[in-house]
C-alpha cells in the first residue's frame, strides 16, 4: 500500500472548516484513499473513503486531486467533538483476501472554542 | 446502526496469566480482525480472519496469540501467556468483504502487571 504523509497537527476554530492534507505521492491506479478518526483512545472511526471521485457524506467531504496525489479531507463546520487523530490511509483493493489497515502516525486536530 | 463490540472494557491480569478478548462483529459481516495499540504508539495489525481461517496475520501474531469464532456471533483473541509487553487496547474490526470497509469495536484496555 502507498506511504501517505500527514501534518502531526493543527488547529481550527469551532464552527470553521476543518481541511485536513494528505500527500500520497505514490498512490496506484487501484487504491483508495481512506480516512478514520480515533477520538482520545476510542476504536478508530471510519469518516469517508473515495477512488478519484470527490465524496460527501454526513460527516465529511473529501477532495482528490486530479493526479490522485493527495487528498484534503473537509469537515465542514468543526465542533469541539472532532478534536481527534485522524488517518488517512490508502489501501489498494483486490478481490479475494483481507486486507489490514496501515495505520500512520496522524494529524492530530485540535478544535478550539 | 449496527456497531462493533468488545468485551471486558478494561482487563488486568497478571504475567503468564491466559486473557481472553471477546467481539460481537456487525451481524452481516464476514471478514474480523484484531488490531492493538500500545499507549502512546500506533494502531497495529494482529490479524484477519475469514470462513474459520486466519487470512494474514503480521509477525505480532506469534504462536502466543490465537483466534476463534466459538458460534455464529462471537469472535475472540486469546493470549495464552501474557506478558508485560502486551499491555495495549485491542480493537476488533469487521467488514462485509475484503474490499468493504472495515468498522472498529470501542476496544479492550489490557494491563498486564
Amino acid at each position: 500500500d502507498a506511504k501517505t504523509t500527514q501534518p502531526p497537527s493543527m488547529d481550527c476554530a469551532e464552527g470553521r472548516a476543518a481541511n485536513l492534507p494528505c500527500n500520497h505521492s505514490t498512490i496506484s491506479g487501484n487504491e483508495y484513499v481512506y480516512w478514520y478518526r480515533q477520538i482520545h483512545s476510542q476504536g478508530p472511526q471510519y469518516i469517508i473513503h473515495g477512488l478519484k471521485n470527490n465524496e460527501t457524506n454526513e460527516m465529511a467531504s473529501l477532495i482528490i486531486t486530479e493526479d490522485r496525489k493527495s487528498s484534503t479531507l473537509i469537515l465542514p463546520h468543526a465542533t469541539l467533538r472532532d478534536t481527534a487523530v485522524y488517518y488517512c490511509i490508502v489501501r489498494v483493493s483486490p478481490s479475494g483476501s483481507a486486507r489490514q489497515l496501515t495505520f500512520g502516525s496522524g494529524t492530530q486536530l485540535t478544535v478550539l472554542p | 446502526e449496527p456497531e462493533v463490540t468488545q468485551t471486558p472494557s478494561h482487563q488486568v491480569t497478571q504475567m503468564g496469566q491466559e486473557v481472553i478478548l471477546r467481539c460481537v462483529p456487525i451481524s452481516n459481516h464476514l471478514y474480523f480482525y484484531w488490531y492493538r495499540q500500545i499507549l502512546g504508539q500506533k494502531v497495529e495489525f494482529l490479524v484477519s480472519f475469514y470462513n474459520n481461517e486466519i487470512s494474514e496475520k503480521s509477525e505480532i501474531f506469534d504462536d502466543q496469540f490465537s483466534v476463534e469464532r466459538p458460534d455464529g456471533s462471537n469472535f475472540t483473541l486469546k493470549i495464552r501467556s501474557t506478558k508485560l509487553e502486551d499491555s495495549a487496547m485491542y480493537f476488533c474490526a469487521s467488514s462485509l468483504a475484503p474490499r468493504e470497509t472495515q468498522y472498529f469495536g470501542p476496544g479492550t484496555r489490557l494491563l498486564v502487571l
